[in-house]
């Protein structure tokens, strides 16, 4: 089975200042891979995911991340923290034909003024 | 845009008594799961579905199980609920095929059991 790690429960930034959330996987294939956040009381949204091709993705709201097969990491990036971006993020992994879903622990983002 | 509803927000229960949690999802999509998520652990699969009558025990399933007759419904269930099943629980579906596509989620249902 796979497992995912997510490095630092909580992280706190200033608003303005870079975000970096990081996420590592264990798979022996080349994986699928996504990133969701959660606000308070609601359920998760997708930012953005990875399945093939180009290694650095795009998402909502500002959100990117890039995909370093090496390194087995899909850390997510945003360069300039908005106080909207607190939230707990989720990275996880799909494998499977029933699209089973592999999810870590999340980090809580907190964005000080 | 995939909707997916819970039927309940919040709910509160006694130990003991069958609780029952509802899914729907508006996209036709086969495969659906039902997730528990608890402060540090993140979201651990109880159980999924991928299409009517069919079901698979996901990594915790004990002391629930589940019911999908219709595609888009899949049912929760606690036989005899407990004080450790207080929880939030997560709904979600995905489409069938490979594992490239993302599950969308409910609101979820906040559940204490007293």
């Amino acid at each position: 089975a796979q497992s995912v790690t997510q490095l630092g429960s909580h992280v706190s930034v200033s608003e303005g200042a870079l975000v970096l959330l990081r996420c590592n996987y264990s798979s022996s294939v080349p994986p699928y891979l996504f990133w969701y956040v959660q606000y308070p009381n609601q359920g998760l949204q997708l930012l953005l995911k990875y399945t093939t091709g180009a290694t650095l993705v795009k998402g909502i709201n500002g959100f990117e991340a890039e995909f370093k097969k090496s390194e087995t990491s899909f850390h997510l990036t945003k360069p300039s923290a908005h106080m909207s971006d607190a939230a707990e993020y989720f990275c996880a992994v799909s494998e499977g034909n029933f699209n089973k879903f592999y999810f870590g622990s999340g980090t809580k983002l907190n964005v000080k003024p | 845009d995939v909707k997916v509803t819970q039927s309940s927000r919040y709910l509160v229960k006694r130990t003991g008594e069958k609780v029952f949690l509802e899914c729907v999802q508006d996209m036709d999509h086969e495969n659906m799961f039902w997730y528990r998520q608890d402060p540090g652990l993140g979201l651990r699969l109880i159980y999924f579905s991928y299409d009517v009558k069919m079901k698979e025990k996901g990594d915790i399933p004990e002391g629930y199980s589940v019911s999908r007759e219709k595609k888009e419904r899949f049912s929760l269930i606690l036989e005899s609920a407990s004080t450790n099943q207080t929880s939030m629980y997560l709904c979600a579906s995905s489409p069938s095929g490979a594992s490239n596509q993302p599950q969308h989620f409910g609101d979820g249902t906040r559940l204490s059991i007293l």
